[in-house]
């Protein structure tokens, strides 16, 4: 158990729609990455938010959108969800925010769209 | 373009056999270069992270080296178990600005056979 928290584990939605995925990072982790795997892209990093504010930013979509609250804990919002997005969605932690830092992963959020 | 190649795309082997997995990459400037375990369906666990300065990390059974003259990385894993059986993932970061971004590997398929 990494000790990361992702809800829900499983989502089926229909396109054009909006969804949430919530992330709560291990216990005295400050920075939280977002990250998608899909079967034709592999892994891909979206965003990384070091103590509520936005440290890096990856491949993520206008459509998507994030963000880290006081209590550390992230969401990830999808909008105008396309066949596409239909993907795992990870979370990771890290203590800091730096370029070494051991990044520990929750078991994703799987989203179907139909 | 930044790019992380990984070989073999899968690999099998019988228990107690060692194996090494091996990473390309194209990435710069670069940062560190890290290797994960993902079992089917679950998060990666990192096993090793890499800076410019260093040529070898071990995590018990798991070694990996780096030789930044070449961009190339291998992960040596020595007496395998069947738990051994999963994807290896191999990412490099590179700096942009005051941020770090990976590329992620399309990854190793190992499977060990007892």
């Amino acid at each position: 158990d990494s000790g990361v928290t992702q809800t829900p584990k499983h989502l089926i939605t229909a396109t054009g729609q909006r969804v949430t995925l919530r992330c709560s990072p291990r216990s005295g982790d400050l920075s939280v990455y977002w990250y998608q795997q899909s079967l034709d892209q592999g892994l891909q990093f979206l965003i990384q938010y070091y103590n509520g504010e936005e440290r890096a930013k990856g491949n993520i979509l206008e459509r998507f959108s994030a963000q880290q609250f006081p209590d550390l804990h992230s969401e990830l919002n999808l909008s105008s969800l396309e066949l596409g997005d239909s993907a795992l969605y990870f979370c990771a932690s890290s203590v800091g925010g730096g370029a070494n830092q051991p990044q520990h992963f929750g078991d994703g959020t799987r989203l179907s769209i139909l | 373009k930044n790019q992380v190649e990984q070989s073999p795309q899968s690999l099998i082997i019988l228990e107690g056999k060692n194996c090494t997995l091996q990473c390309n990459y194209t990435v710069s400037p670069f940062s560190n270069l890290r290797w994960y375990k993902q079992d089917t369906g679950r998060g990666p666990v990192s096993l090793t992270i890499m800076t410019f300065s260093e040529n070898t990390k071990s995590n018990g059974r798991y070694t990996a080296t780096l030789d930044a003259d070449t961009k190339q990385s291998s992960l040596h894993i020595t007496a395998s178990q069947l738990s051994d059986s999963a994807s290896y993932i191999c990412v490099v970061s590179h700096r942009a600005g005051g941020s770090y971004i990976p590329t992620f590997g399309r990854g190793t398929s190992l499977i060990v056979h007892p």
